[in-house]
């Protein structure tokens, strides 16, 4: 079936990097944006970032502008995001999402993972 | 960047009445808005879409309606299952989500 799973999450210490990823299963992913959103315990959703469909253009969230990468790799059905100088206003569960409709970058989000935590602590 | 603002934060609602949730733009979305719910422990769901299309498997109760700067999201007969938070988000070119509201059965 149509699938996103998140991995990669763990404790991390403030200033540290951390990568995680998110595979898909059971659809084009190279037709399909896809995004990262977070969630702060707590807290409400956040945007984080998006990469187009094929790669060439990516976006961000001011507040992770400069120290978040995302990317993507088709041939292997994989999204990435490299987190570098990590906070502890970091801290939250990371869920990748794809865009319902190919090949536009922001629309609504119809397949969501089931989310990765991330903890920045010392 | 386009804050959205959802109102009220709490709505605590009998089973089988009509729970009816708000959204605002600071600015003009059109119709670039999406509706989410999220049960607890849960990823989010997609509602609706285009500010009022239900997305595939959504039940008729869910109806979306509105443009520009004003949304609603109504739910027609409220369901025990539909205890959830609900979130807006617009794609106007960029792309935020609002503070969410948290619907209650009473």
């Amino acid at each position: 079936q149509v699938q996103l799973v998140e991995s990669g999450g763990g404790v991390v210490q403030p200033g540290r990097s951390l990568r995680l990823s998110c595979a898909a299963s059971g659809f084009t992913f190279s037709s399909h944006a896809i995004h990262w959103v977070r969630q702060a315990p707590g807290k409400g959703l956040e945007w984080v970032a998006v990469i187009s469909y094929d790669g060439s253009n990516s976006y961000y969230a001011d507040s992770v502008q400069g120290r978040f990468t995302i990317s993507r790799d088709n041939s292997k059905n994989t999204l990435y995001l490299h987190m570098n100088s990590l906070r502890a206003e970091d801290t939250a569960v990371y869920y990748c999402a794809r865009v319902q409709f190919e090949p536009v970058v922001f629309y609504g989000m119809d397949v969501w993972g089931q989310g990765t935590t991330v903890t920045v602590s010392s | 960047e386009i804050v959205m603002t959802q109102s009220p934060a709490t709505l605590s609602v009998s089973p089988g009445e009509r729970a009816t949730l708000s959204c605002r733009a600071s600015q003009s979305v059109s119709s670039n808005l999406a509706w989410y719910q999220q049960k607890p422990g849960q990823a989010p769901r997609l509602l609706i879409y285009a500010a009022s299309t239900r997305a595939s498997g959504i039940p008729a109760r869910f109806s979306g309606s509105g443009f520009g700067t004003e949304f609603t999201l109504t739910i027609s007969s409220l369901q025990s299952e539909d205890s959830a938070v609900y979130y807006c988000q617009h794609y106007n070119d960029w792309l935020t989500f609002g503070g969410g509201t948290m619907v209650e059965i009473k």
